[in-house]
């Protein structure tokens, strides 16, 4: 295991409210990823960050919001959640460039569902 | 044209078949190669990493890039139904932090 912890596993909430996801890792790796997965679509980037307060958008960033203040803790919030953000959320750790990080590791997902 | 090309399957073959699974790409930058497999409900699981052109094997599997032809490939020998799952390829740069995927080939090993 790469040492990554999501949580919460699985969540059913309303639309319109805010909901946050936590990542949680132990590897100390530099870089944390936020995907979701759906089905026809396969994994596509959310945001990301590399390092501590440092974060970027992916290809699907809107009505998503991340903060990192920790090296460990990587937060994903769906500032209302709407019915198309439904979906399985992995969240992933890389080491970044050389020195072997240029691999990705991923979290065994949460499942959210927004009714 | 999609960065990551993958027949999305689903691909069904007895139990003690040999598989191969494959992606093409059209970025000449991407240099370190992966495959992941990914069981029903779970997180991707990395299975096998290259670095460049070559082949890799490991156990009942082996990963072979050709990067001339932008074409990576992972061979799976004596399948077993515990390999019923679905396969992402996926790439990066030499940078190391944007990855690719492919959408994924689902396998089932029929018993």
């Amino acid at each position: 295991d790469a040492g990554i912890t999501q949580s919460p596993r699985h969540k059913v909430t309303e639309t319109g409210t805010p909901v946050t996801l936590r990542c949680h890792q132990t590897e100390n790796h530099r870089y944390m990823y936020w995907y979701r997965q759906d089905p026809g679509h396969g994994l596509r980037l959310i945001h990301y960050s590399y390092g501590v307060k440092d974060t970027d958008k992916g290809e699907v960033s809107d009505g998503y919001s991340v903060s990192r203040s920790k090296t460990e803790d990587f937060l994903l919030t769906l500032e209302s959640a709407t019915s198309s953000q439904t979906s399985v959320y992995f969240c992933a750790i890389s080491g970044g460039p050389g020195g072997g990080g240029n691999t990705i590791y991923f979290g065994e997902g949460s499942w959210l569902t927004v009714v | 044209q999609k960065e990551v090309e993958q027949d999305p399957g689903p691909l069904s073959v007895p139990e003690g078949a040999i598989v191969s699974l494959n992606c093409t790409y059209s970025n000449s930058a991407f240099q370190y190669f992966m495959w992941y497999r990914q069981y029903s409900r779970k997180g991707p699981e990395l299975l096998m990493y290259t670095y460049s052109s070559g082949n890799k094997e490991d156990g009942r599997f082996t990963a072979q890039v050709d990067k001339s032809s932008k074409y990576i490939s992972l061979f799976i020998r004596d399948s077993q139904p515990s390999d019923s799952a679905t396969y992402l390829c996926a790439m990066s740069d030499y940078y190391g932090q944007n990855f690719v995927f492919g959408p994924g080939t689902r396998l089932s090993v029929l018993p």
